[in-house]
């Protein structure tokens, strides 16, 4: 596989489940990212993760916690969610970390409803 | 005042046009600007992106920067069917290591 894979591809999950979602890039990049796209809203970034290690945190619920064992995987743990979190939630990778030219290649993305 | 601003549209050009997309920002202190492109139910992917004032021409696809007026555009000539999507900008600022995007327009070419 090639580029940055996101699954699932769509997740239905209930208040007080708990669930997460996987990213994992082929790219060799190190630096991977989780954003939050709502309709009508721009992407929102949530987590940065740099050579593995968070570096930003955009003042995101604790109802959602990353995880990155690696340069390569990311994982975003989902529990006691809301209706509101309901989105499109997009990994991406970079080769260096957000800046100057570096592009952003995203994955499909992990179409989340809330019931 | 939103960061980043674009107009959502739908923006409708007749195939073989020019389709032209605007982005204001408000941070004076942003240094480069991204074209993503994404088409429904698909993840964004980047088009281009420019950081000196002026034009950058990539086959059919133009960004312009005109940082005295904030304002970044993107030109499409020849528009085709298959450009039909929704068009993120996005503003780079280097000191606050930040990438803010707009919310996109979105893009009809009819035939």
């Amino acid at each position: 596989e090639t580029g940055v894979t996101q699954t699932p591809r769509h997740l239905v999950m209930g208040m007080t489940n708990k669930k997460s979602l996987k990213c994992e890039q082929h790219l060799g990049h190190n630096a991977m990212y989780w954003y939050k796209q709502s309709a009508k809203k721009p992407l929102e970034l949530m987590f940065v993760y740099n050579f593995k290690e968070q570096t930003e945190n955009n003042s995101v619920p604790s109802r959602f916690s990353p995880e990155c064992p690696n340069s390569s995987h990311l994982f975003l743990h989902l529990h006691t969610l809301q209706p509101e979190d309901s989105a499109l939630y997009l990994c991406a990778s970079s080769q260096g970390r957000l800046g100057g030219v570096a592009p952003l290649h995203f994955g499909n993305g992990t179409r989340l409803t809330v019931t | 005042q939103k960061e980043v601003e674009q107009n959502s549209g739908p923006l409708s050009v007749p195939e073989g046009a020019i389709a032209s997309l605007n982005c204001t920002y408000s941070d004076r202190g942003s240094q480069s600007f991204f074209w993503y492109r994404q088409y429904s139910g698909k993840s964004p992917e980047l088009i281009m992106f420019i950081y000196s004032n002026g034009d950058k021409e990539d086959g059919r696809f133009t960004a312009q920067l005109n940082k005295a007026s904030q304002y970044v555009s993107l030109l499409i000539r020849d528009s085709q069917p298959s450009d039909s999507a929704t068009y993120l900008c996005a503003a780079f600022t280097g000191t606050a290591s930040k990438l803010t995007f707009g919310t996109g327009t979105r893009l009809q070419v009819t035939l």
